[in-house]
């Protein structure tokens, strides 16, 4: 089946740094998500993107569609301790199909 | 928050009994799903609705089953609970079948 490469797996960082991570895959997606977890919770959907190429922000965080349609990134700016959680993001490839891929996350750790 | 209610929240039930989670929305969403979480695997599907009575299997399907009789509830069955399906269950919605959004889990273990 599909699978997204998510990375880093984890990363440590001190508050107030910028942060990056990234979603690869060998398919095309048509529709890229990027998920929040807290620990206890249900993943919360952050950004969604919808073309190639789209760059998207959420207040501090910005997302962007790759162009080749098999990549997208995620990047947090002046990270602040609440941003600390399990990252994921999730592909939907289209073409009728209506099932999520998921990448394992990355866990962030902000040191204050 | 998204209309989703989850229950149970925590259950610990025996090898071998069956155990029903059930989901409940209040959207009207017209996609329901049903993820397992486990540490080193992420998010898996194990069966997805697209309306009352129509349901398809996802990744992880072997062992579960799944009934929609109505547009907001969504029931997951273990027919014979085993020990590897410990996790923590997660219920979806999404009206477009694009953005899903989560319910706050179902931890499960089984002894």
């Amino acid at each position: 089946g599909q699978q997204l490469n998510q990375s880093p797996q984890s990363m440590f960082i001190q508050e107030g740094e910028d942060v990056s991570m990234n979603c690869t895959s060998s398919s095309i997606f048509n529709t890229w998500l990027w998920y929040k977890q807290d620990p206890g919770e249900g993943p919360v959907l952050l950004i969604a993107l919808y073309k190639a190429g789209e760059l998207t922000s959420n207040g501090r965080l910005t997302a962007q569609f790759g162009i080749t349609r098999k990549d997208s990134f995620l990047n947090i700016s002046a990270s602040i301790p609440s941003d600390v959680g399990i990252y994921f993001c999730a592909g939907l490839s289209g073409a009728g199909s209506y099932q999520l891929t998921f990448g394992k996350g990355t866990k962030l750790s902000v040191i204050p | 928050d998204a209309g989703i209610t989850q229950s149970p929240r925590h259950k610990v039930t025996e090898t071998g009994t069956p155990v029903t989670l059930r989901c409940h929305q209040t959207e009207n969403h017209r996609y329901m799903y049903w993820y397992r979480q486990d540490p080193g695997h992420g998010l898996r599907l194990i069966h997805y609705s697209y309306g009352v009575k129509d349901t398809d299997k996802g990744e992880v399907s072997d062992g579960y089953s799944v009934s929609r009789s109505k547009t907001e509830d969504f029931l997951l069955t273990l027919e014979s609970a085993t020990s590897s399906q410990t996790s923590v269950y997660f219920c979806a919605i999404s009206g477009q079948g694009r953005e899903a959004f989560f319910g706050q889990g179902t931890r499960l273990t089984v002894v």
